[in-house]
């Protein structure tokens, strides 16, 4: 069963728009939460991270929304740029039990011009 | 200051075969991780090491073993390759385990199993 998921495959999002990718988890025991970018024939780079005591950390462009009585978190990108055209995943773990960083499926990323 | 390194980079394998992924860290992390990524499926882990000498089943174990050489170095072993393991797989290590902090990647193996 999906610990960690992430249900649009892809998005399509014009240059200069906000680009929202969006996860959800079902381990209530996961306290920490990471998004990773990743590019064809790469391996996955950290993004931004958010911690279950915070709701938002910000870092630049890119923006994290965490809301624990959904069990759902965002990634928000803005403004986007053609760089930014990636996979984003999202991953999380549960400090408290256990080493395990669990990912979800990734969300294609496609900034139009 | 090269990271996480994997080797080989590519690699094809017929049915039966054995084959060892290697994968080295040079930032002294205590958790070492294997993933594969396929299509459609994302990053499923499939052992992971909070220090030397300890090993833990991840999500998808069958079919490897794993061997945490020492502290710098954590190997992922296919003793009999299927063409289900046809995959690209990644080593990536953190200096906490999950604990507030991110894991850093190897550039991958890309492995076929004919």
């Amino acid at each position: 069963d999906q610990q960690v998921k992430q249900n649009s495959p892809s998005l399509s999002v014009q240059e200069g728009r906000i680009s929202i990718l969006n996860c959800d988890y079902t381990n209530s025991m996961f306290d920490y939460f990471l998004w990773y970018k990743k590019y064809p024939a790469e391996g996955p780079t950290f993004l931004i991270s958010i911690s279950s005591i915070k709701d938002k950390n910000e870092d630049g462009r890119f923006t994290v929304f965490l809301n624990k009585s959904a069990k759902h978190l965002s990634l928000h990108i803005v403004p986007s740029q053609p760089g930014d055209s990636a996979v984003y995943f999202c991953a999380a773990s549960a400090a408290s039990r256990d080493d395990k960083i669990i990912f979800g499926k990734g969300t294609r990323l496609h900034i139009l011009p | 200051n090269a990271g996480v390194t994997q080797t080989p980079k590519f690699q094809v394998l017929k049915t039966g075969q054995s084959m060892t992924l290697q994968c080295a860290q040079d930032m002294n992390h205590n958790s070492m991780y294997w993933y594969r990524q396929d299509p459609g499926m994302g990053l499923r882990l499939i052992y992971y090491s909070a220090s030397e000498g300890t090993t833990d089943k991840g999500e998808v174990p069958n079919g490897y073993n794993v061997s945490r050489l020492n502290k710098r170095e954590f190997s992922l072993r296919l003793e009999s390759a299927a063409p289900s393991q046809t995959s690209v797989y990644f080593c990536a290590s953190t200096a906490l385990g999950g604990v507030n902090t991110e894991a850093f990647f190897g550039q991958g193996t890309r492995l076929t199993v004919v």
